[in-house]
């Protein structure tokens, strides 16, 4: 176990509608990242979070959004969803300077 | 542009047999590499990772990685193979001069361990 939970596990939106999906950080984990994963493919990164305030961005667009918050828990906010976003979306937390990500199970989502 | 390719979709060893999951990279300055593993409906896990130091690298399960900077590869090993390894096995690189959750993914490989 890792520590990092997710939720919801799965879920089903419809194209326009909007999602949040959390995450819990293993304790004394300040940093979240989060990570795009489409079927057949690698995890790709969406952006990071540290101490409340994004500190890297991947090749997303600004719909897709995040927060941070005092506690470490995190949300991936996505607005006027797309088909293409139907992914599984894991979230990844670190402490101290080691570079080991801890991965939750991740929320897939489905975009009907 | 950094990039990531592990050339093989899937693997078949036998169990008791070595194992090689192969990755070759593109980076600018020094790699930080890393291998993880995913299991069925699960996140992803740490396996290891190379940031400076011994080319020959070992993580969990057995599991060890060797860093060749010339070819500029990054091979996960076994030297004895269990079912229990079955699963998709991901190499990454983090991105030069981006934040420490900042990695590039490999498509991954299917590790499929027969009896």
């Amino acid at each position: 176990e890792t520590g990092v939970t997710q939720s919801p596990t799965h879920l089903i939106k419809t194209r326009g509608q909007q999602v949040t999906l959390r995450c819990s950080s293993q304790s004394g984990h300040n940093t979240v990242s989060w990570y795009q994963q489409a079927l057949g493919q690698g995890p790709q990164f969406i952006f990071q979070y540290y101490r409340e305030e994004e500190n890297g961005r991947g090749n997303f667009p600004p719909r897709f959004s995040g927060l941070q918050f005092p506690n470490y828990s995190s949300e991936l906010n996505v607005n006027a969803l797309e088909l293409d976003d139907s992914a599984l979306y894991l979230c990844a937390t670190t402490g101290a300077q080691n570079e080991k990500l801890f991965f939750g199970s991740g929320t897939q989502l489905s975009v009907l | 542009a950094q990039s990531v390719a592990q050339p093989e979709d899937q693997v078949n060893v036998a169990e008791g047999n070595p194992l090689t999951v192969k990755c070759t990279y593109s980076v600018s300055g020094n790699p930080y590499l890393f291998w993880y593993v995913q299991y069925p409906n699960r996140g992803l896990q740490f396996l290891l990772k190379y940031i400076t130091g011994d080319n020959l690298v070992k993580g969990s399960y057995g599991f060890e990685a060797e860093f060749n900077k010339s070819q500029t590869s990054f091979h996960l090993k076994k030297p004895s193979a269990l079912v229990s390894d079955s699963a998709l096995y991901f190499c990454a690189v983090r991105v030069y001069g981006g934040s420490q959750g900042n990695l590039i993914f490999g498509k991954g490989t299917k590790l499929s361990v027969k009896p």
